[in-house]
């Protein structure tokens, strides 16, 4: 079946500009994540969707990120006034369910989105 | 202290030896174990989970889990050039949280 999906793949934007950032999961998973990954290091914890809500947002570094899933499926990641420092790959993952239940925990990621800073 | 922690490498291994990928974590509640492989350029694969200790294999992969030592490694048999890439070690405790990876490379 279908993974994971991201839209953009590549993203270059002006310091100050706002982005949005696009995710559909993979079909009938419940828990969508969302990650932020420089080069040389691994994937960052930015917020984490149970259904449509936000169940732990405490990996968003500030009030310019902010992110969304209404229906429950898609979700976008927003960021308000860019920074140079927020150039990395964004990377979105789902799994069937999420915490605090053990199994089914298995997080798949999509290809992510190069977002780029001038 | 790292709450997961991988040494970074480079690791060169061998084709056709076996690869030991390893990964220590602090948060003692930590109740899953996960493996994944990024290859340069991608986003992160999963390869391998394990939420009891002991040992679970799978193909030429198999992962290890010492809850009393908060050690996981991952062995990787008869090594293939294909299998060259970052292995990130990933730790779930309240979130999943991970390394900053291993380069592997496996020399023909």
């Amino acid at each position: 079946g279908a993974g994971v999906s991201q839209t953009p793949s590549n993203k270059v934007t002006e310091k100050g500009k706002y982005v949005e950032l696009r995710c559909d999961p993979i079909s009938g998973h419940t828990a969508l994540y969302w990650y932020r990954q420089s080069l040389g290091q691994g994937p960052e914890f930015l917020i984490y969707f149970q259904g449509t809500g936000a169940a732990d947002d405490s990996g968003l570094p500030n009030d310019r990120f902010f992110a969304v899933r209404p229906e429950g499926s898609v979700s976008t990641l927003k960021i308000q006034r860019t920074e140079r420092g927020d150039s990395a790959v964004y990377l979105c993952a789902s799994s069937l369910t999420g915490p605090p239940g053990g199994g089914n925990y298995e997080q798949y990621f999509g290809p992510g989105t190069r977002l780029t800073v001038t | 202290q790292k709450e997961v922690e991988q040494n970074s490498g480079p690791l060169s291994v061998p084709e056709g030896a076996i690869a030991s990928l390893n990964c220590t974590y602090s948060d003692r509640g930590s109740q899953s174990f996960f493996w994944y492989r990024q290859y340069s350029g991608k986003s992160p694969e999963l390869i391998m989970f394990i939420y009891s200790n002991g040992d679970k294999e799978d193909g030429r992969f198999t992962a290890q889990l010492n809850k009393a030592s908060q050690y996981v490694s991952l062995l990787i048999r008869d090594s293939q050039p294909s299998d060259s890439a970052t292995y990130l070690c990933a730790v779930k405790g309240e979130k999943l949280t991970f390394g900053t990876g291993t380069r592997l490379t496996i020399i023909p």
